[in-house]
């Protein structure tokens, strides 16, 4: 089945340390978001790519680093610069359709705990 | 001012009743919307889609567009304790595909 795979489920650090998460799709989307969703709000949009080796920084950048190598793959880096990184990260892709909208789909979420 | 914005509840319903769901933006060139539910946990699900004025209805869901008033809505009908959860509101920005979403409503349906 296709779909997008984000790994670990649950990730711990501690404070000082860069920490990545990854992001797999095989739905052959062009594509690919990084949000972060903290208790009871909403989702923010960190980075987005919408081409391989092109990335656009969203909304709460600082603080994160993102690649894309390859159509599949987003990973984000939390890097120590990053003031408040325990949150639930969230991954999504869609189809690029340009200024027509497609919906997200998002993975399974990976809950980051830095202590 | 929030780019979209949603009351976050929570909004109790009794189970068979009508849960509404009201959502506005403030970006006036928006061009697509978007539902998703969420549960405690876990990542949001797409419900609806919405991209001109009027209503879309899909099961017992219906989404409702006024992009003159800059509002848009979900309706729920015969609620479920099933349909207990959190739902998001989005809609896009004039470029690209990049959305933006609301803080959820939270609904609780009660047998």
């Amino acid at each position: 089945d296709g779909g997008i795979t984000q790994s670990p489920k649950y990730l711990f650090r501690k404070e000082g340390q860069n920490v990545t998460l990854s992001c797999e799709q095989n739905l052959n989307h062009d594509a690919m978001y990084w949000y972060r969703q903290d208790p009871g709000q909403g989702l923010r949009l960190i980075y987005y790519s919408q081409i391989v080796n092109d990335f656009q920084k969203g909304d709460i950048a600082e603080g994160y680093s993102v690649s894309r190598e390859k159509k599949e793959s987003f990973p984000l880096t939390v890097t120590s610069a990053q003031k408040n990184p325990t949150a639930f990260y969230l991954c999504a892709s869609s189809i690029f359709q340009g200024v027509a909208n497609s919906p997200l789909h998002f993975g399974n979420g990976t809950r980051l705990t830095v202590t | 001012q929030k780019e979209v914005e949603q009351n976050s509840g929570p909004l109790s319903v009794p189970e068979g009743a009508i849960a509404s769901l009201n959502c506005t933006y403030s970006d006036r060139v928006s061009q697509s919307f978007f539902w998703y539910r969420q549960y405690s946990g876990k990542s949001p699900e797409l419900i609806m889609s919405i991209y001109s004025n009027g209503d879309k209805e899909d099961g017992r869901f219906t989404a409702q567009l006024n992009k003159a008033s800059q509002y848009v809505s979900l309706l729920i009908r015969d609620s479920q304790p099933s349909d207990s959860a959190t739902y998001l509101c989005a809609a896009n920005k004039a470029a690209g595909n990049k959305l933006t979403f609301g803080g959820g409503t939270r609904v609780l349906v009660k047998p």
